[in-house]
């Protein structure tokens, strides 16, 4: 069956390191995948989305990567802030197509210390 | 650019009452998907509604039901409540499948 895992041990760092999430997925060929964050208590907010045919997205301080044959995606925050302090959450597709059915890993808190 | 409106934002019922959560989409966006999200889980996809139609479902029961309106807000509705089904309910809205999707900030249902 289709799975998303994402590093369930929460990450903590210094202020002004680069945080590296990861997101591994299996038995999906997914068309794109999406990088939310969630504060606690408030809904998701979109980040970045990366396409199959993508291997890099930039967006300020953040870098997705999408690895399809290691099904993997790399989520970087570079010169971390404590104002990133949240729960990350990856998301695919549930096809190898585009329904709009999104699929969700468990998160991975990040923990920036000053 | 009011985004994704829940209401209510809390909500507390007992065991097998019904409930109907509430969804105003983002402006412009036509598509709702609704999403339950247990404590330290991440979300888990209900349905999804486009043009008053349910185009998508995941793994929930008959109990979970849902409507869109032509002003394309959204219902979600869950009959005979179990303890189970406490958890924090999201509403999302995109303008198109395949791009981010805007969530409301959710109803936290709790069922005693």
């Amino acid at each position: 069956s289709q799975k998303i895992e994402q590093n369930s041990e929460a990450l903590n760092i210094q202020e002004g390191k680069t945080a590296t999430l990861t997101c591994n997925y299996t038995n999906y060929s997914p068309a794109y995948l999406q990088w939310y964050r969630q504060d606690p208590g408030r809904g998701p907010v979109f980040l970045l989305l990366i396409r199959e045919n993508e291997k890099e997205k930039r967006k300020e301080r953040l870098k997705v990567t999408f690895d399809t044959t290691l099904k993997q995606s790399l989520f970087h925050i570079t010169a971390s802030q404590p104002a990133d302090s949240a729960t990350y959450l990856c998301a695919l597709d549930s096809s190898s197509g585009n329904t709009g059915k999104l699929i969700f890993g468990q998160g991975t808190t990040l923990q920036v210390k000053p | 650019d009011a985004g994704v409106t829940q209401s209510p934002t809390h909500l507390i019922k007992t065991r097998g009452q019904q409930v109907t959560l509430r969804c105003s989409p983002k402006s412009g966006h036509d598509t709702v998907s609704w999403y339950q999200q247990a404590l330290g889980q991440g979300p888990q996809f209900i349905f999804q509604y486009y043009e008053e139609e349910e185009r998508q479902r995941g793994n929930f029961p008959d109990r979970f039901s849902g409507h869109q309106f032509p002003n394309y807000s959204s219902e979600l509705n869950v009959n005979a409540l179990l303890l189970g089904d406490s958890a924090l309910y999201l509403c999302a809205s995109s303008l198109s499948i395949g791009s981010g999707y805007t969530f409301g900030s959710g109803t936290r249902l709790t069922v005693v």
